[in-house]
């Protein structure tokens, strides 16, 4: 099993503030997926990256995958409360999640 | 249509009783996952099925842990037995085609075992 790991694997900040939470694995990705899961729900799908060194923006959110496609990152500028949730990404080709970035954005 | 639904939506058994678990995946989608994720925890991957056949139930925990899809649709998993640690939430996911495909996740069933 490839694992994927994710960091840090608690955030807590304030509404406004901006951060980077990371997605990691020895091994090369063909492709990577971040989903969202917000509290009572089921993980929703953010975006899939596959290229090595695109980056995709979904308004607030930037996603990047890196050059060897070996990591990629989820950034929020000015977070929200709606931000609030776990993130997850997971390896395409993999039906396994990495464990998961908890983020809590106070108002 | 409609996306995954999962019933039922809460479940309170006693230690030792079987229960069982049911998803319905979105019309055509070929593929379906089930997962646990215990409180505050991550996802943890149980079994997927491509069409009414299960290539990788690798994930289940115990053999007390069962799941069938039928006529390439609905998917039950039963719990034979259970205990309190398989008190948790699951989760039931479809996809188009296969496990490339992006998954759409049901609301999930929240089991408390007493």
């Amino acid at each position: 099993t490839q694992l994927l790991e994710q960091s840090p694997q608690f955030l807590s900040i304030q509404e406004g503030e901006n951060l980077t939470v990371y997605c990691n694995s020895s091994s090369v990705f063909s492709s990577l997926q971040w989903y969202r899961q917000e509290p009572g729900e089921g993980p929703v799908l953010l975006v899939t990256v596959v290229t090595g060194g695109e980056v995709k923006k979904l308004k607030r959110l930037t996603f990047q995958f890196g050059d060897a496609r070996k990591d990629s990152s989820l950034h929020i500028t000015a977070a929200q409360p709606g931000d609030t949730g776990l993130y997850l990404c997971r390896r395409r080709n993999d039906m396994r999640f990495g464990a998961g970035t908890r983020l809590t954005v106070k108002p | 249509g409609a996306g995954v639904s999962q019933s039922p939506s809460n479940k309170v058994t006693e230690k030792g009783k079987d229960v069982e678990l049911r998803c319905d995946p979105i019309s055509g989608h070929t593929a379906l996952y089930w997962y646990r994720q215990s409180l505050g925890q991550g996802l943890e991957f149980l079994i997927y099925f491509q069409g009414n056949s299960a290539p990788d139930k690798s994930g289940l925990p115990s053999d007390r842990f069962s799941a069938e899809r039928t006529g390439g649709s609905v998917s039950t998993l039963t719990i034979q037995r259970t205990q309190q640690e398989d008190s948790a939430v699951y989760l039931c996911a479809s996809s188009l085609a296969r496990w490339t495909g992006t998954q759409y996740f049901g609301p999930g069933t929240r089991l408390t075992v007493l």
